[in-house]
């Protein structure tokens, strides 16, 4: 089955840190991937996509993601948190529908 | 820009009570979507719709129906509310399905007791 799989529940990192959230799928072919962001209270933001082509993405608020077909992963990363990036993060892939992972919780200390 | 809109922000019903959930977009989008976020769960797909007058199911379709009357309204009702259905309900709409981008309401926290 079609599955995302979020392994990091809750991560707490310091301010000015590099963060990296895990995100692997389980899919027969190559889906089209997504980081979402959702602030406390808020519906959820897109952050990057990636369809095809370049496998680094670049997206909004300084976050990159790299997809591994190797490895089925599309980790996002951020060289250097912000108090502000205190977020749930959520991995998504598109098949025929919008699967999303469990998300990751992100403290983030000053 | 208001992109999509979900009314009410917070309910609370007690069990076997009804009610209905709004959902407004302004985008001209084709796909509208229904889900529920729990903890630990990530977000589940309930209904979706692909154009005006269509609805189809999603992951966890029971206890909810779902009318799309006009292209930028699709509504959620619960006939009778229970307990399990305690929930932060979120709409999405897209411009194409599949690979579409989503873009989401604030949500919608109901309780039901």
């Amino acid at each position: 089955a079609q599955s995302v799989t979020q392994p990091d529940i809750h991560i707490t990192v310091s301010e000015g840190a590099s963060l990296e959230l895990r995100c692997n799928y389980s899919y027969g072919a190559t889906p089209y991937l997504f980081w979402y962001v959702q602030s406390p209270g808020q519906g959820l933001q897109l952050l990057l996509k990636y369809f095809s082509g370049d496998t680094l993405v670049q997206g909004i608020k300084g976050f990159e993601a790299e997809f591994k077909r190797s490895q089925s992963s599309f980790n996002l990363r951020k060289p250097s948190v912000h108090w502000s990036d205190a977020a749930e993060y959520f991995c998504a892939v598109a098949f025929d529908k919008l699967i999303f992972g469990t998300g990751t919780r992100l403290q983030v200390f000053p | 820009n208001a992109g999509v809109t979900q009314t009410p922000k917070f309910r609370v019903l007690k069990t076997g009570q009804s009610m209905t959930l709004l959902c407004a977009q302004d985008m001209n989008h084709e796909y509208m979507y229904w889900y529920r976020q729990d903890p630990g769960m990530g977000l589940r797909l309930i209904h979706y719709s692909v154009g005006e007058g269509t609805t189809a199911k999603g992951e966890v379709p029971d206890g909810y129906n779902v009318s799309r009357l006009k292209k930028q309204n699709f509504l959620l009702g619960l006939e009778s509310a229970a307990p399990s259905q305690t929930s932060v309900y979120f709409c999405a709409s897209s411009y194409e399905g599949g690979p579409g981008i989503q873009y989401f309401g604030a949500g919608t926290r109901l309780s039901v007791l």
